[in-house]
């Protein structure tokens, strides 16, 4: 049982170019999210998928798309990469309340 | 969204020492929940407490939601408490987490 997966772990991107930050949960669990966080500030939600086939808009979802692929996978893509979207990505599943984290996936861009 | 202020921002311990951690939400709250990150990274729940108080070995956590804070006890700290903790919270009926901006813990020997 390896909880939430994460690929890849690190990334360095130059401005315009895209990418696909892949995350899957073994848990069975029907909602997944994908935060990222900046230096010295909490986890913001950028996108959500509440169960397969649906998703949603969080706090800071500008310049992202994602793609629920089936119940265990859940995708995020950078289409134009700028340098405000240096971070740490995480993503999350649930199956009702508690949420379980990935080990999270570091991006530069340049 | 909601406004999640925890409060102290830092703090620095000496091991053996005891600790409280507040969190103060700007409006009522639901799936109220305590997580640490720790130096690497990963992101650990520690506690989900929409209401009441919960314990975990030397950790508790006690939530008042119609005043609208909870707290983090952490008792007896060890060097492998450090890092940062966090809460989250939903609106109420809604899915998504809003955090703080965590208290970053350094526990000494």
């Amino acid at each position: 049982n390896a909880g939430v997966t994460q690929t890849p772990k690190f990334q360095v991107l130059k401005t315009g170019q895209s990418m696909t930050l892949q995350c899957a949960q073994d848990m069975n669990h029907n909602s997944m999210y994908w935060y990222r966080q900046d230096p010295g500030m909490g986890l913001r939600l950028i996108y959500y998928s509440a169960s397969e086939g649906t998703t949603d808009k969080g706090e800071v979802p500008n310049g992202y798309n994602v793609s629920r692929l089936n119940k265990r996978e859940f995708s995020l893509r950078l289409e134009s990469a700028a340098p405000s979207q240096t971070s740490v990505y995480f993503c999350a599943s649930t199956p009702q309340e508690t949420q379980y984290f990935g080990p999270g996936t570091r991006l530069l861009v340049l | 969204g909601i406004q999640v202020e925890q409060s102290p921002p830092d703090l620095i311990l000496q091991e053996g020492a005891n600790s409280t951690l507040r969190c103060n939400f700007s409006d009522s709250v639901n799936n109220l929940q305590w997580f640490h990150q720790n130096p690497w990274g990963q992101l650990i729940n520690l506690f989900y407490i929409p209401s009441g108080t919960k314990q975990n070995g030397r950790l508790s956590a006690t939530t008042v939601a119609t005043e609208r804070y909870s707290l983090l006890y952490i008792s007896s700290s060890q060097t492998t408490d450090s890092g940062v903790y966090f809460c989250a919270g939903t609106l109420p009926g809604a899915n998504n987490l809003f955090f703080g901006t965590g208290t970053r813990l350094t526990v000494i020997p």
